[in-house]
């Protein structure tokens, strides 16, 4: 099964409005990232939070990581048409493990 | 360009045929990754391989094989294809052997069995 779940599958927006996606995992984890697919195209390293971090930020993005519920979400901020894309949070899965697990995603569309 | 190279970017075949995908890493990178992706199953890790050693598996079928050379690039080969085999296969890389720091993804190699 999956470590991470994002939450919602699907989000439809207006551009310049903010986006908020959440991701929950199931184990301990040494960090969580965040990856951007655009259509049928490879993954993009967004950023990635430690899990002694609560947030980081990196230009309109805001991401927090909250251990104790085991969750983290992505804010994008003043939401550009380039931002239609699919969204997957990843995780280490058991402390020590050798490969990211990834979500199922969210798909964030961006209307002009 | 993310600097991880894979080839065929498509590939068209026919049941029970083999195949094999072939990942550059990104310049100075130890570490590859493959990965599937489908739209049922999401994107599923299948095996990792650091500096020549496989380091981790994951969901990987018997049918399917893979290794790194000595140059670092990597062979993922899939045999006995059948039509769910169909799907993306993405190869990644990392400098280190660990999830501690991002991935670079390629952009992909998609497989069409009919």
């Amino acid at each position: 099964s999956q470590q991470g779940e994002e939450d919602p599958q699907a989000l439809s927006i207006q551009e310049g409005e903010n986006a908020t996606m959440n991701c929950s995992y199931k184990t301990s984890i040494n960090n969580l990232q965040w990856y951007r697919q655009n259509s049928g195209r490879g993954l993009v390293h967004l950023i990635l939070i430690r899990s002694n971090e609560r947030e980081k930020h990196s230009g309109r993005l805001r991401v927090t990581l909250d251990t104790s519920k085991k969750s983290s979400s992505l804010l994008i901020t003043a939401s550009r048409a380039a931002d239609t894309a699919s969204y997957f949070c990843a995780t280490d899965g058991i402390q020590g493990a050798q490969k990211l697990v990834f979500g199922q995603g969210t798909r964030l569309t961006i209307n002009p | 360009d993310s600097g991880v190279t894979q080839t065929p970017k498509h590939l068209i075949t026919a049941t029970g045929q083999r195949v094999t995908l072939r990942c550059s890493p990104r310049s100075g990178d130890l570490s590859v990754y493959w990965y599937q992706q489908s739209l049922d199953q999401g994107l599923q890790f299948l095996i990792q391989y650091y500096n020549g050693e496989e380091r981790a598996k994951g969901n990987i079928l018997e049918r399917f094989s893979a290794q790194q050379f000595p140059d670092l690039h990597s062979e993922l080969n899939l045999s006995s294809l059948e039509l769910g085999d169909s799907a993306l296969y993405f190869c990644a890389s990392s400098a280190q052997g660990s999830p501690n720091y991002g991935y670079t993804f390629g952009s992909g190699t998609r497989l069409t069995v009919v």
